[in-house]
């Protein structure tokens, strides 16, 4: 079993630009999941897919936030115009229906 | 009140000794209680998950749950320093989503 990837493993971006973060789940996982996670906190949840339908979205997503998972395997998170409070990191994760949820190794954003 | 809770720590625990690590929670309604260590700088990895009232092992790690009082712990027995790392607990509720508290860091000294 290969595990959650995730593409870049790092971002440095101006102010502005937009960008996209890749996930594949693990291959039998229909679930998958974005969290975002500062320094020092816990990771925040952002959404989640089961399949290729997005189920929820937190409140904290803003409009410049979009995510889709189109055929039900891979997802992309794209950041629209970004902010320097976007500087974090984006993890992703996967899981078999209702278990536990295995995460990636994240994607580092910089924005300067 | 924060949903989930966790002192910072760090809590300093000399190698060998065991290391309890608490986590409370506010909604009763909460049903999966998971336990994630986390290394500086990487991504969070499961260790433990815990479904029921009452104690779960696995090898050197023990997690309890009681949910009258809304704590769930992690008790790590003969602890390593290659154990000095964040330690992460989640809840979900009602939807998947995990709700995180802010961890507390472990420090394990030879």
């Amino acid at each position: 079993d290969t595990g959650v990837s995730q593409d870049p493993r790092h971002k440095i971006t101006k102010r502005g630009q937009n960008v996209t973060f890749r996930c594949d789940p693990i291959s039998e996982h229909n679930r998958l999941y974005w969290y975002r996670q500062t320094l020092g906190q816990g990771p925040e949840f952002l959404t989640y897919f089961q399949n290729e339908a997005q189920l929820e979205k937190s409140r904290l997503l803003s409009d410049r936030f979009s995510a889709e998972r189109p055929k039900g395997s891979f997802s992309t998170l794209e950041i629209q115009r970004t902010e320097q409070g976007d500087s974090a990191m984006y993890l992703c994760a996967s899981s078999a229906q209702g278990y536990e949820q295995y995460f990636g190794p994240g994607t580092r954003l910089t924005v300067t | 009140q924060k949903e989930v809770e966790q002192n910072s720590g760090p809590l300093s625990v000399p190698e060998g000794a065991i290391a309890s690590l608490n986590c409370t929670y506010s909604d009763r309604g909460s049903q999966s209680f998971f336990w994630y260590r986390q290394y500086s700088g990487k991504s969070p990895e499961l260790i433990m998950s815990i479904y029921s009232n009452g104690d779960k092992e696995d090898g050197r790690f023990t997690a309890q749950l009681n949910k009258a009082s809304q704590y769930v712990s992690l008790l790590i027995r003969d602890s390593q320093p290659s154990d000095s790392a964040t330690y992460l607990c989640a809840v979900n509720i009602i939807t998947d989503k995990l709700i995180f508290g802010t961890g507390t860091r472990l420090q394990v000294f030879p």
